[in-house]
């Protein structure tokens, strides 16, 4: 079945070290995305990248990296620079253009917690 | 930029009884769509109903529609017969009808509990 693989469920990070979120999608999908959610916040966009080796800042950037060098890959680095990363971290991907079958695909998330 | 307000943080209702879980929405494009999404404890996001805004016919989804008023730039969702599964976060959320891979601009989110 096609879908969006997140891994880790869960992950702990330390204070300093950076930390890589995976997400692997088998939908053939071109775009993907990256969201962070915080209570009471709803869903912010960090960064999204709509072709390989293209992405583009979201609403919340700063902190964190990504890349895009596979079309079914879509890496998220959590650095130190990210004051305050505990969060649930999902990522997304979606068909490059509209069409009827037109929205996410959202994959399982990323528990994220700062020890 | 756009922006998606949801004004009800939580919402509860009887098991099936109906409820309405508001949205508005800022924008000044002609074309876009509009979305909810649904969030279980499980934290999967799951897509409840979408509807394109040149269509005038609201979207029905079995137990769910939507109420899409565009001039007031207002998208609830109506959930009908409410089930004890239907208990989860609601999200509504935005996304310009470009052809560029345009992003999901998403609201607060509505907490959602239904009483047995």
């Amino acid at each position: 079945d096609g879908g969006i693989t997140q891994s880790p469920k869960y992950l702990f990070r330390k204070e300093g070290q950076n930390v890589t979120l995976s997400c692997e999608q088998n939908l053939n999908h071109d775009a993907m995305y990256w969201y962070r959610q915080d209570p009471g916040q709803g869903l912010r966009l960090i960064y999204y990248s709509q072709i390989v080796n293209d992405f583009q800042k979201g609403d919340i950037a700063e902190g964190y990296s990504v890349s895009r060098e596979k079309k079914e890959s879509f890496p998220l680095t959590v650095t130190s620079a990210q004051k305050n990363p505990t969060a649930f971290y999902l990522c997304a991907s979606s068909i490059y253009t509209p069409s009827p079958n037109y929205g996410y695909t959202f994959g399982s998330g990323t528990r994220l917690t700062v020890v | 930029a756009q922006t998606v307000t949801q004004s009800q943080p939580e919402m509860s209702v009887q098991e099936a009884e109906t409820v309405t879980l508001s949205c508005t929405y800022d924008t000044s494009e002609s074309d876009y769509y509009l979305f909810w999404y649904k969030q279980p404890p499980s934290r999967q996001m799951i897509l409840v109903i979408r509807q394109e805004a040149y269509k005038q016919q609201n979207a029905t989804e079995n137990r769910f529609s939507v109420n899409f008023q565009k001039a007031a730039k207002s998208f609830s969702l109506k959930i009908s017969d409410s089930q004890l599964g239907d208990a989860a976060m609601y999200f509504c959320a935005y996304r310009r009808g470009e052809t560029s891979g345009s992003r999901l601009t998403f609201g607060e989110g509505t907490q959602l509990t239904v009483n047995p």
